[in-house]
């Protein structure tokens, strides 16, 4: 049983590029988190996703960011024209229910260096 | 409001015990225990739902104590395993999970 998979685990972009990072839940999960950790930081959410529905974006910024959860196929984070302030740890997690209080799964993380 | 931790670093020789406390100033429906080991992903260790409940995984234990919307997690015979950094998060109901910023467990042998 596969655990929740993020792809690249390394992405490098230079300012103005685009990011893309992909994220596929465990087999039945279908709730996805995205988190984004700085170095000596917490998790610090940013969108709850169902399948084809945006559930909570209340941690994204307002700009250049954008998610989605297809019917087929991973998550993606987007994000647009990237500065270095971007440059982070972003997480996946999924839960076979949402809210309420179950454990989530975390991927290994995309690792974003902006140059 | 993100869960304030203490401390935010302890350093233990193999054996000895520690306590990680997560305080919220908002009502809490859950609490939420997390380890993350240096460049991996966190990893889930319990979750309480209920004022007073405490649960155990191995030697970790944690409590909530809902009146003052606190928890401690309990770590007995420290192992070598057990370095890492432990999150909390918490819960309102309905709503997302805020992780607190963290505490450094180093275990010396």
């Amino acid at each position: 049983n596969a655990g929740v998979m993020q792809n690249p685990r390394h992405l490098v972009r230079r300012r103005g590029q685009e990011a893309r990072l992909r994220c596929s839940p465990m087999k039945g999960h279908s709730h996805v988190y995205w988190y984004r950790q700085l170095p000596e930081e917490g998790l610090k959410f940013m969108v709850y996703l169902q399948k084809e529905n945006i559930i909570d974006e209340s941690g994204m910024p307002k700009e250049r960011f954008s998610a989605e959860f297809p019917k087929e196929g991973p998550s993606i984070l987007r994000i647009q024209q990237v500065v270095r302030g971007d440059s982070a740890a972003y997480f996946c997690a999924s839960s076979p229910v949402g809210r309420d209080s179950y454990e989530q799964y975390f991927g290994p993380g995309t690792r974003l260096t902006v140059t | 409001q993100q869960p304030v931790q203490s401390p935010q670093a302890v350093i233990l020789r193999e054996g000895e015990d520690a306590v990680i406390n997560c305080s919220s100033s908002k009502a809490l429906y859950s609490v939420h225990w997390y380890r993350q080991k240096h460049g991996e992903a966190p990893v889930f260790l319990m979750i309480l739902l209920k004022g007073g409940e405490q649960k155990g995984h191995e030697k970790i234990s944690a409590s909530f104590n809902e009146k003052k919307q606190q928890s401690s997690l309990y770590l007995t015979a420290s192992q070598l395993s057990y370095s890492g950094t432990y999150f909390c998060g918490t819960e309102r109901r309905d709503d997302k999970i805020i992780f607190g910023k963290g505490t450094r467990l180093h275990i010396l042998p």
